[in-house]
């Protein structure tokens, strides 16, 4: 079956210190990728994606992600955390049927502790 | 631009009614969808609606219905609410298909006892 997974269910981590959200997908074909933030009592917003090329993407608020197709990886990273970044995650994989629907995982909690 | 809007924002219903869901984009944008976040489960796709005049089921599309009356609007009918439909439901849209980003509605929190 085609999905994406996100094994944990809460990431804490110091303000100031690396964050990374993991991600691993499951799809038929080239994979597309992507990150969405959710923040309290708001929609989910856009921060990256990857379709084809670099590896390594770059996206808003000083996220960015790596591609790992051995290990059908995608995980969201950011090299010093801010209290603003305590928001909910999402990946999201686009599926090779239904009209380039996506399935998005469970969705991560992250808290920065200041 | 207001982006994408829905109304209402909250709404309590009995098991047994219906209500519909409204979402309307200002973005000339082609796709819209209508999805639910349940704790623990993500958002799942409900329906989604290419183009006008089109619209093909998702996921978990039992229990709703929907009507994309235009370009910009695309609503979401529940006929017979049921406590399993509890949720907070949210609106999105895209350019073209669900791989251009999709911009997403405050959403509406639903509770039906």
């Amino acid at each position: 079956a085609q999905s994406v997974a996100q094994p944990e269910d809460q990431v804490n981590v110091a303000e100031g210190n690396p964050l990374t959200v993991k991600c691993t997908y499951s799809v038929s074909g080239n994979p597309y990728l992507f990150w969405y933030v959710q923040y309290p009592n708001r929609g989910l917003q856009f921060l990256l994606k990857y379709i084809t090329g670099d590896n390594l993407v770059k996206g808003s608020y000083g996220f960015e992600a790596e591609f790992n197709k051995s290990q059908t990886s995608f995980h969201l990273k950011k090299p010093s955390a801010l209290v603003s970044d305590s928001a909910l995650y999402f990946c999201a994989v686009r599926l090779s049927y239904g009209n380039n629907r996506l399935a998005f995982g469970k969705g991560n909690q992250v808290v920065v502790i200041p | 631009n207001a982006g994408v809007t829905q109304t209402p924002k909250f709404q309590v219903l009995k098991t047994g009614q219906s209500m519909t869901l409204q979402c309307a984009q200002d973005m000339n944008h082609n796709s819209m969808y209508w999805y639910r976040q349940d704790p623990g489960m993500g958002l799942r796709l409900i329906y989604y609606s290419a183009s006008e005049g089109t619209t093909d089921k998702g996921e978990v599309p039992n229990g709703y219905n929907v009507s994309r009356l235009n370009k910009r609007e695309f609503s979401l009918r529940l006929e017979s609410a049921a406590p399993s439909q509890t949720s907070v439901y949210f609106c999105a849209s895209s350019e073209r298909t669900a791989t251009d980003t999709q911009y997403f509605g405050p959403g509406t929190r639903l509770t039906v006892l």
